[in-house]
């Protein structure tokens, strides 16, 4: 079974402009998180899809926006970016919400470097 | 909001040697207790806790849960290079996980 794949792998942007991350789970799942982590901060929760709804949001700006598609694969957007949105994005996927989920597979990550 | 805390935040060691790893949590909705290993990019599932007291065991890696201390400890015999890496926790809280800022351990030879 293939793993959780996300794209880009790496990405530079300027400030300013805006960015889409992918995520696609592994087959069957359709939950997906979505985390941001950072030397400083650690891996700090975003937000969660289920079914095409958004389940559960972080402590992000509205800047940060995600969606996801009837094939369970998800989007994450960044708009206006600033320097301290430079981090390592990682989707996970479940089975089910994480209110059941026993574990989360984690995909491989998207380096967003911020100029 | 839920708050995981880890401790130490970097961790050298030499082959061989036994280490013991710390989170403790709080929470406001407890479903269970996990811990993940992190090497080059993505976190891989070690081992997920609901229960206090009783110990989860992977060949070198054991944990378990004090429910009453809100605590979880993560140990590793004979430790070897490849078990250098970024050691994570998390709290799955309701449905939502939150994670602690990981501990860094270096294993050299």
């Amino acid at each position: 079974k293939a793993g959780v794949t996300q794209t880009p792998r790496y990405l530079i942007k300027t400030r300013g402009q805006q960015v889409t991350l992918s995520c696609s789970p592994i087959s069957g799942h359709r939950s997906v998180s979505w985390y941001q982590q950072t030397p400083g901060q650690g891996l700090q929760f975003l937000f969660e899809y289920f079914s095409e709804t958004q389940r559960n949001k972080g402590n992000f700006p509205g800047r940060f926006s995600g969606r996801q598609f009837s094939n369970s694969r998800s989007e994450m957007n960044v708009s206006t970016l600033e320097l301290g949105d430079s981090a390592l994005y990682l989707c996970a996927s479940s089975l089910a919400a994480g209110i059941r989920s026993n574990e989360q597979f984690f995909g491989p990550g998207t380096r967003l470097t911020v100029l | 909001e839920d708050k995981v805390v880890q401790s130490p935040l970097s961790l050298v060691v030499h082959e061989g040697d036994t280490v013991t790893l710390n989170c403790s949590y709080e929470v406001t909705n407890f479903r269970s207790l996990l811990w993940y290993k992190q090497e080059k990019k993505a976190p891989t599932f070690l081992f997920m806790l609901t229960s206090s007291g009783i110990e989860k065991k992977s060949g070198r890696l054991s944990s378990i849960l004090d429910k009453k201390e809100l605590f979880s400890i993560l140990n590793i015999t004979a430790t070897q290079t490849g078990d250098s890496a970024i050691y994570l926790c998390a709290d799955l809280n309701f449905n939502k996980f939150y994670f602690g800022s990981g501990t860094k351990l270096n294993v050299k030879p």
